[in-house]
């Protein structure tokens, strides 16, 4: 089963970097996926699609600060130099077989 | 620029039905697999249903499935979402959004999100 684990929070401070992990279950390490952000009270944004080998293309007018990598069955996204409106929700979403999945998403606090 | 809105939430009781609809525009919508994603309160992100840029297949979640129908009228760039025998857990804001293919790859744009309230 298709399935995208994410820890429920994380935080760092302010211009700090912090990096975000996403999941894939057993058997699908080599999937794509996307991560989205949400800040609050805000519908959700498309931020990049991350290959398993790394490789990212981003949506638009997303900021470099914002960067994607890959190890094995881990997504990871990488935010440098934290801004308080970095303070959201992230998502990862995967898809296969006539199935979309989104991990439960990581609630990020801005120090 | 790319624009999704989504129309025709609103407040329902158990078991009737509700239809919303995702008007489209700033590119060319019958390029374009879309999906309907929705979000009980407090929750997390739930993907509801797809369908392909052509409307030749049609993806379900389990927990929607034979009781949710989504289509699409490409002669008019608009998506829809027939919602019938609806269930208080079906409360949530519906998110209409756009593929970044014609089948089903990343979720690439997002409309703003109409709210469906189940309650009697």
């Amino acid at each position: 089963q298709l399935v995208l684990t994410q820890s429920p929070s994380a935080s760092a401070s302010l211009g700090a970097s912090v990096k975000l992990t996403c999941t894939l279950s057993s058997g699908h390490s080599n999937y794509a996926i996307a991560w989205h952000q949400q800040q609050p009270e805000k519908g959700p944004r498309y931020l990049m699609r991350l290959n398993s080998d790394g490789s990212h293309r981003k949506g638009d007018g997303i900021p470099d600060r914002f960067s994607g990598s890959s190890s094995g069955a881990e997504r990871y996204l990488t935010i440098s130099s934290l801004q308080s409106e970095d303070e959201a929700d992230y998502y990862c979403q995967t898809w296969g077989a006539g199935v979309v999945v989104f991990g439960g998403g990581t609630k990020l606090t801005v120090l | 620029q790319v624009q999704l809105v989504e129309s025709g939430g609103g407040v329902v009781q158990p078991g009737r039905s509700l239809r919303l609809s995702c008007a489209a525009s700033g590119f060319n919508f019958s390029n374009y697999a879309m999906h309907w994603v929705r979000q009980a309160p407090g929750k997390g992100l739930e993907w509801v249903a797809l369908i392909y840029y052509d409307g030749s297949n049609k993806y379900y979640a389990d927990s929607v499935k034979g009781r949710f129908t989504i289509s699409r009228d490409n002669s008019k760039d608009t998506m829809y979402l027939q919602m019938d025998s609806l269930r208080a857990e079906d409360t949530a804001v519906y998110y209409c959004a756009r593929d970044g293919t014609g089948s089903y790859d990343r979720v690439e744009y997002w409309g703003q999100g109409a709210l469906v309230t189940v309650s009697s």
